[in-house]
């Protein structure tokens, strides 16, 4: 089984400034790891997301997250957000073996871009 | 083309009435989900349809009734909900669901409100 924390539930940032956004997971199987955008009144938007290969992900709208299996986390950053980017952030985890296509989800980090 | 999409946008039932959501994807994609998704918090998994059968079933209340007619569509049938049933209700699609065609992407949603 696997589990998924968003260690942060709200994050203020003022424009331009970087951001991280932290996810850590628990699984005691090897997996895949994503994170979704969820803009206001609107469905989850595929981020970015690791399967395998460079640890390091590139996504859409200028993030990144990386892998770490040893410290077992996959945090998502921007060098410089926008209003835009106001948004609930969510991290997502299954496992690659005897999968199912279960998604477990983190509870979500609320991102406030502030002018 | 990585789209989802989901009709009606916004749903207002009674408690007595029988509704219909719909879901359609034309990525070829053989496994199609339902979500249910309350304020602030993560999607909830509701079903799973793998190559157009019922895969999953979370344990979901036989009030809600899912189908799938072709490898394209998918609808949820809804019939005596309840007041609490009221949340953004998300379908999802992906390659499959083994190993590596684990990604899922998402529709907008359809929002229902249970009188």
């Amino acid at each position: 089984a696997q589990s998924v924390t968003q260690l942060d539930s709200q994050v203020p940032v003022f424009e331009e400034a970087p951001v991280e956004l932290r996810c850590n997971y628990s699984s005691s199987v090897s997996v895949y790891l994503f994170w979704y955008v969820q803009y206001p009144n609107q469905g989850l938007q595929l981020l970015l997301k690791y399967l395998s290969g460079s640890t390091l992900v590139k996504g859409i709208n200028g993030f990144e997250a990386e892998f770490n299996k040893s410290q077992t986390s996959f945090h998502l950053r921007k060098p410089s957000v926008h209003i835009s980017d106001t948004a609930e952030y969510f991290c997502a985890v299954s496992g690659v073996s005897g999968n199912t296509g279960k998604l477990i989800f983190g509870q979500g980090t609320t991102l406030q871009v502030k002018p | 083309d990585t789209e989802v999409t989901q009709t009606p946008k916004h749903l207002v039932m009674g408690m007595t009435n029988k509704k219909s959501l719909k879901c359609e994807q034309h990525m070829g994609h053989r496994a199609m989900y339902w979500y249910k998704q309350k304020a602030k918090k993560p999607p909830e998994l509701m079903f799973v349809y793998s190559y157009e059968k019922l895969s999953i079933n979370e344990s979901v209340p036989s009030r809600f009734s899912p189908e799938c007619p072709n490898s394209s569509l998918l609808n949820l049938h809804l019939h005596a909900l309840q007041p609490e049933d009221s949340a953004l209700y998300l379908c999802a699609s992906s390659q499959g669901t083994s190993a590596s065609q684990e990604t899922q992407y998402f529709g907008p949603g359809t929002r229902l409100l249970v009188l």
